[in-house]
């Protein structure tokens, strides 16, 4: 069984850098049949996903279009981690973020993200 | 982007009822591999989605048999054989099919 642990701060300020970490066990970053997700919830948006990362003989990316020059997901095969680093937030990003599995049947167990001041 | 519509956006079900959800998509979910790629999750409050069903019908580990999906192409439907109390939450279904992964609006169920 895949478990995913979030860690990352809940509070930015306008402008600045989101950044938030997922810590995989029970399965590989490199796994050649594996995607790994950033999804982000809020009351406006519902859920939204937000890119991926994976490996398939080479790392490949996939960002939503909303947020494609803002976002980098990037993974770290040392830690078994990938990351989401999501730059010039505005406070239209609070929103609870979410790693996930390739097929979602596995989730982080979510971070509360506030953009303010 | 494919459009996920679910229908309808709230139910209310007497424990012991039967309760049927709605999922349409614009565009086929059927892959060339001949798998389609449409799941069903639960959220229920303060928690992330859960995953009941995988590739339209396929109950995902540790799910309860009352819950069964079905449906091909564009349409699709989750149905609950007999609600209980633990089942509140919103259902969401879900395409894997193409990137963007998109999601229904969700349907919310509460206990009558």
């Amino acid at each position: 069984q895949v478990q995913l642990q979030q860690s990352g701060p809940g509070l930015v300020k306008p402008s600045e850098t989101l950044s938030l970490t997922c810590a995989i066990s029970g399965d590989s970053v490199s796994s050649n049949s594996a995607a790994w997700n950033w999804i982000r919830q809020s009351p406006s948006r519902g859920l939204e996903w937000l890119g991926r990362t994976y490996y398939r003989s080479k790392w490949y990316n996939d960002y939503a279009v909303s947020v494609k020059s803002r976002i980098t997901i990037n993974p770290d095969t040392s830690k078994n981690q990938f990351s989401l680093q999501l730059d010039s937030v505005t406070p239209e990003d609070t929103a609870v973020y979410y790693c996930a599995t390739r097929f979602t049947d596995y989730w982080g167990q979510g971070t509360l993200v506030t953009v303010s001041s | 982007d494919i459009v996920m519509t679910q229908t309808p956006l709230s139910l209310s079900i007497t424990p012991g009822q039967p309760a049927s959800i709605s999922c349409k998509s614009t565009q086929s979910l059927l892959y060339s591999d001949g798998r389609t790629y449409l799941y069903w999750s639960l959220q229920k409050p303060g928690q992330p989605p859960q995953l009941l069903i995988y590739e339209v019908s396929n109950r995902f580990s540790g799910v309860p048999d009352r819950f069964s999906g079905s449906g091909s192409g564009t349409e699709f439907t989750l149905k609950i054989s007999r609600v209980e109390a633990e089942d509140v939450g919103v259902y969401y279904c879900m395409q894997s099919i193409q990137v963007p992964l998109t999601f229904g609006q969700g349907t919310r169920l509460e206990i009558k």
